[in-house]
């Protein structure tokens, strides 16, 4: 069935460094939907950015992300991370329904 | 402004007890679902619905019921609560994925079975 891999479950950085976030997936669609969503310390998941063209760069807030679909990727990336960034990410594939990965906390330092 | 609202924010339950989480939508979605999220497994899917009296299983939905009465109103009932349910539920809506419909979720409902 449709997945989705998310590698990293905890990411630690530096406050000014580059993020990434790694997500891959597994689909038997040709045209799926790719979606990032950021959740903030007791708050509920919202929407950061989405995709369905194939090599084409989106970006929100900040954050920017490709969707690759030689190589079934869709990794967010963010030039300099901030303190206010610290926060749990899910990357989503749509089928009929959104597929979640396992998530990856984002925890920057100063 | 169109929202996703749950109710209670907070509840605490005793073992063996029912339990009714509400959730409201006036983003006129089809689609309406409940999530549970602990940590270390991140969202996992109760149940679903497609519309007004419809429900479906998800991945994790023994020990659960739903009920959509309405558009708008979605439920998850838990008949005879136990202590493994303890967690953070959320409520979703949206309209068809795979046509790029993203899902609003409500503020989530704190569980703690005791």
């Amino acid at each position: 069935g449709d997945s989705v891999t998310q590698t990293e479950g905890l990411v630690t950085l530096t406050e000014g460094l580059p993020v990434m976030l790694n997500c891959t997936y597994q689909t038997i669609y040709s045209n799926p939907f790719l979606f990032w969503y950021v959740q903030h310390l007791n708050e509920s998941p919202r929407l950061l950015l989405k995709s369905f063209t194939d090599n084409k760069r989106t970006e929100h807030q900040g954050f920017h992300a490709t969707l690759h679909k030689s190589s079934s990727s869709f990794h967010l990336q963010k030039s300099s991370a901030q303190l206010s960034d610290s926060a749990l990410y899910y990357c989503a594939l749509s089928n009929y329904q959104l597929i979640w990965g396992s998530g990856t906390k984002l925890i920057i330092k100063p | 402004e169109a929202a996703v609202t749950q109710s209670p924010r907070n509840k605490v339950a005793v073992t063996g007890g029912k339990v009714t989480l509400s959730c409201n939508q006036t983003n006129n979605h089809n689609n309406m679902y409940w999530y549970r999220q602990d940590t270390g497994h991140g969202l996992r899917l109760i149940h679903y619905s497609y519309g007004a009296g419809s429900t479906e299983k998800g991945d994790i939905p023994d020990g659960y019921k739903a009920s959509r009465p309405s558009q708008e109103n979605f439920s998850l009932i838990l008949e005879l609560a136990t202590p493994s349910q303890t967690s953070v539920y959320f409520c979703a809506s949206g309209d068809e994925a795979g046509a790029g419909s993203d899902y609003t979720f409500g503020s989530g409902t704190r569980l703690l079975v005791i």
